[in-house]
């Protein structure tokens, strides 16, 4: 069975302080990983699409990196701005008119 | 422009209303889907519109009615809900379904309470 699996649940950083996030997969054939960002009651924002082991993806503070068993967004210098919850979810060649969501990190950025 | 559009954006209904959500797209997009997310769950998949024709039903309750009336547009027909229903509503677009690495855009939910 397609899984995934985000760690951690939540994480409070403070304003300026990296991290990574954590997405690790099991799939029967990856099509696709994706990236999403979720404000509070609003729907996700689309972040990045990776397609194989050893792409990398960028976008201002955000950088997310992909191999055959997991996929990292790291946040460098983070802002209160970033704060909000990062799903990952990915395609796999069986069943690939559907995405397999992760539980989501929860990120919070204090000032 | 990535943007999927959906009305309404709030929504409150008692469990003997018929209501319906919305959503547009002119990206071109020939998949559409409806998705229901309760809080700090990810979404949760309910039906896949493809070339306009059902092509995937999670087993959804049949108080719950998708219809495409053409290719940019999604309809959710709401009837006799329960209070469990209550949950964040969200369309997504995307060019094809089930196309390697294919993007999916999301809207941005009606939130819908039943009463």
């Amino acid at each position: 069975e397609d899984q995934v699996t985000q760690s951690p649940e939540a994480l409070r950083l403070q304003e300026g302080e990296s991290s990574s996030l954590n997405c690790s997969y099991t799939v029967s054939g990856l099509r696709g990983l994706f990236w999403y960002r979720q404000d509070p009651g609003k729907g996700p924002e689309f972040l990045f699409t990776l397609y194989s082991a050893g792409e990398e993806k960028e976008k201002e503070r955000l950088k997310a990196t992909l191999t055959k068993k997991e996929s990292f967004l790291h946040i460098t210098a983070p802002k209160p701005e970033d704060s909000a919850t990062y799903l990952c979810a990915v395609q796999a060649r069986q069943g690939a008119q559907k995405l397999v969501f992760g539980q989501g990190t929860r990120l919070t950025i204090n000032p | 422009d990535t943007e999927v559009t959906q009305t309404p954006k709030h929504l409150v209904m008692g469990m003997t209303n018929k209501k319906s959500l919305k959503c547009e797209q002119h990206m071109g997009h020939r998949a559409m889907y409806w998705y229901k997310q309760k809080a700090k769950k990810p979404p949760e998949l309910m039906f896949v519109y493809s070339y306009e024709k059902l092509s995937i039903n999670e087993s959804v309750p049949s108080r719950f009615s998708p219809e495409c009336p053409n290719s940019s547009l999604l309809n959710l027909h709401l009837h006799a809900l329960q209070p469990e229903d209550s949950a964040l509503y969200l369309c997504a677009s995307s060019l094809t379904s089930g196309g390697a690495g294919d993007t999916q855009y999301f809207g941005p939910g009606t939130r819908l309470t039943v009463l």
